[in-house]
Formats: structure tokens, C-alpha cells, sequence
């Protein structure tokens, strides 16, 4: 199974910051990687597919890059509705599609 | 607009099966996939498996593979996941998925429908 990496596991930071997380894929999977924002007790979120692609409805302040192995979700300035769980999933490997641990963000 | 509604809690016994619901409104059911994936208290995300409501084909999760069985009502736009052997390590929030075009990532998720194992 193709094991995802995110990066850090969780952090700080402040409204209006620019945050980045990573996503290391333990092989290849080309640009199959979405992420998805979970706040608690509520379903995820799509906020990016095709590594880059933003999700009908998501701010623009979201944006995903990256392929092959190494991925990175930023987020150019933070609004106190973004302080979620982020998660990446690699979807090239059938069958079985595998999610990153996740990356908690939190309120400085 | 997409709506994935999932049937409520249940709570089993070790060694009994469940069946969650997720019945879909919004968009023409036969046309997506739709996957299962859970969510352990605290934890991550795990896929389960996949199932085309067309043909009714089905993919699944090599963990998964001889305990869980995934089918539809076309008449009723409804999925259902049927998890049997039930064990405290399957207590999880269980989610339906819709995946797009052949492509397994969820553009749209159920609620959420928590299964509790407990003796």
C-alpha cells in the first residue's frame, strides 16, 4: 500500500498567516492526490483534486501543488473558519485508496 | 443540490453484522460511485471500497475483503454498506462517498453514521 505523509501533524497559527502543509507519497502517484478540510462531528470536505485543481465553491485562498511524490497544500491567509483538520489522499493505487495521517491546525 | 443521507447510530454486539443506509438526492444516482470510508474516534480516514449503483460492481479494501458487502436500490437512489464479524475495533463513524468519473476521489460525503461495538 502507497503510505501518505503529511506534514507537520499539527501546528499554530494566526488569522492572516500563510500556512503550508506537505504530502510525501512513499511512490509515485503522479498528480492523484486531493485534499479535504474536517472540522470536528462534520464529514470532509474536497477542497482540491488532480494535486492543483480547486474544488467548485473553495476560496481561492486555498491552493494545492506538487507530483509524484511530494505535495503541498498552502493556504495564503488564514480566516478563523479555516482552523480544521486537512487531509491528503492519494487515489492512484486501486484498491486501495490511502489518506495521510493529517494535519491539525489550530489557533495560535 | 448533492445530498448523501446516512441512516442513524446503531450499536452491535461483537461477532454481529451492521448495514448503514446512504440514500441520494441532487443528481442522477446510477451516474457515480459511491465509496465507503471510516473514521475511528481521534483517527484518520480509511477507504473501504467502492460501488458502481449502474451494474452494481464493487471493489473493496483488501482489510475489508470477506466481512463487507456493498449494494443499492436503484428505485430508491440508496446504498447500503453491510459490515458482518463485528469486532470494538470496527467503532467508527462510517461515511458514503461520491466519487467522480472514474476518478476515486469524494466530492460529496453522507453526514456520518456512528457504529458502536460493544459487548
Amino acid at each position: 500500500a502507497i503510505r501518505m505523509t503529511q506534514s507537520p501533524s499539527s501546528f499554530s497559527a494566526s488569522t492572516g498567516d500563510r500556512v503550508t502543509i506537505t504530502c510525501r507519497a512513499s511512490q509515485g502517484i503522479s498528480s492523484y492526490l486531493a485534499w479535504y478540510q474536517q472540522k470536528p462531528g462534520k464529514a470532509p470536505k474536497l477542497l482540491i483534486y488532480a494535486a492543483s485543481t480547486l474544488q467548485s465553491g473553495v476560496p481561492s485562498r486555498f491552493s494545492g501543488s506538487g507530483s509524484g511524490t511530494d505535495f503541498t497544500l498552502t493556504i495564503s491567509c488564514l480566516q478563523s473558519e479555516d482552523f480544521a483538520t486537512y487531509y491528503c489522499q492519494q487515489y492512484y493505487s486501486y484498491p486501495l485508496y490511502t489518506f495521510g495521517q493529517g494535519t491539525k491546525l489550530e489557533i495560535k | 443540490q448533492v445530498q448523501l443521507v446516512q441512516s442513524g447510530a446503531e450499536v452491535k454486539k461483537p461477532g454481529a453484522s451492521v448495514k448503514v443506509s446512504c440514500k441520494a438526492s441532487g443528481y442522477t444516482f446510477t451516474s457515480y460511485d459511491i465509496n465507503w470510508v471510516r473514521q475511528a474516534t481521534g483517527q484518520g480516514l480509511e477507504w473501504m471500497g467502492w460501488m458502481n449503483p449502474n451494474s452494481g460492481n464493487t471493489g473493496y479494501a483488501q482489510k475489508f475483503q470477506g466481512r463487507v458487502t456493498m449494494t443499492r436500490n436503484t428505485s430508491i437512489s440508496t446504498a447500503y454498506m453491510e459490515l458482518s464479524s463485528l469486532r470494538s475495533e470496527d467503532t467508527a463513524v462510517y461515511y458514503c462517498a461520491r466519487s467522480v468519473d472514474g476518478e476515486y476521489y469524494f466530492d460529496y460525503w453522507g453526514q456520518g453514521t456512528l457504529v458502536t461495538v460493544s459487548s
